[in-house]
């Protein structure tokens, strides 16, 4: 059975820094493509971030304009763990961040399986 | 605003049948595989059906989806209670390099 637990969420302020991981099991974790999407509070699915599966250090990655330059996904294999660092977070960051897999080890590939969601909360 | 565009709200009583439609463009639908989410009220979105009708296994037949240029659509038939659920439109944008939504569609079953 594949499960993706998100953990890391937090309060934080503006301009600080936060490492969400998901942490996967039921499938080969290296061979997929893995992507975070977030949810603010009453709205719809943002794409934040995706990475290819496959080789050492995972395919390539993809960031939305409204993180590139300040959020970073990589993975982990050896840890079977998909990681987004966040860094100068802004109040409209502020959301419930879903791990989810892909169906394939594109990047661009359908979203099989969600996770529970981590929530993020930026605010003084 | 989102690049995927989605009438806000649908409905339809039990028995009916409903299409939510997502209008794109050449970059995205015109050139990907769209696919349909379902997110039931208070837990975490699920894959429901891509255009070309690939469906993960417990997924109903009456949902089916459809594309025809840069347009797609997500029909629900024979409309049960437990349909009642935000629906999600997304495709991979050639041109932005990554993954779109659509606004998402609120499905009320009357």
């Amino acid at each position: 059975e594949v499960q993706l637990l998100e953990s890391g969420g937090a309060l934080v302020q503006p301009g600080g820094s936060l490492r969400l991981s998901c942490v996967a099991s039921g499938f080969t974790f290296s061979t997929y493509g893995m992507t975070w999407v977030r949810q603010a509070p009453g709205k719809g699915l943002e794409w934040v971030s995706s990475i290819g599966g496959g080789g050492v250090s995972g395919g390539s990655s993809h960031h939305a304009d409204s993180v590139k330059g300040r959020f970073t996904i990589s993975r982990g294999n050896s840890k079977n763990t998909l990681y987004l660092q966040m860094n100068s977070l802004r109040t409209e960051d502020t959301a419930l961040y879903y791990c989810a897999k892909g169906s394939s080890d594109w990047s661009r590939a359908s979203l099989e399986y969600w996770g529970q969601g981590t929530l993020v909360t930026v605010s003084s | 605003q989102s690049v995927l565009t989605q009438p806000p709200s649908a409905s339809g009583t039990p028995g009916q049948s409903v299409t939510i439609s997502c209008s794109g463009g050449s970059s995205n639908i015109g050139r990907n595989t769209v696919n349909w989410y379902q997110q039931l009220p208070g837990t975490a979105p699920k894959f429901l059906l891509s255009s070309n009708n690939q469906r993960p296994s417990g997924v109903p037949d009456r949902f089916s989806g459809s594309k025809s240029g840069t347009s797609a659509s997500l029909a629900i038939s024979g409309l049960q209670s437990e349909d009642e659920a935000d629906y999600y439109c997304a495709a991979w944008d050639d041109s932005l390099s990554g993954r779109v939504f659509g606004g998402g569609t609120k499905l009320t079953v009357l």
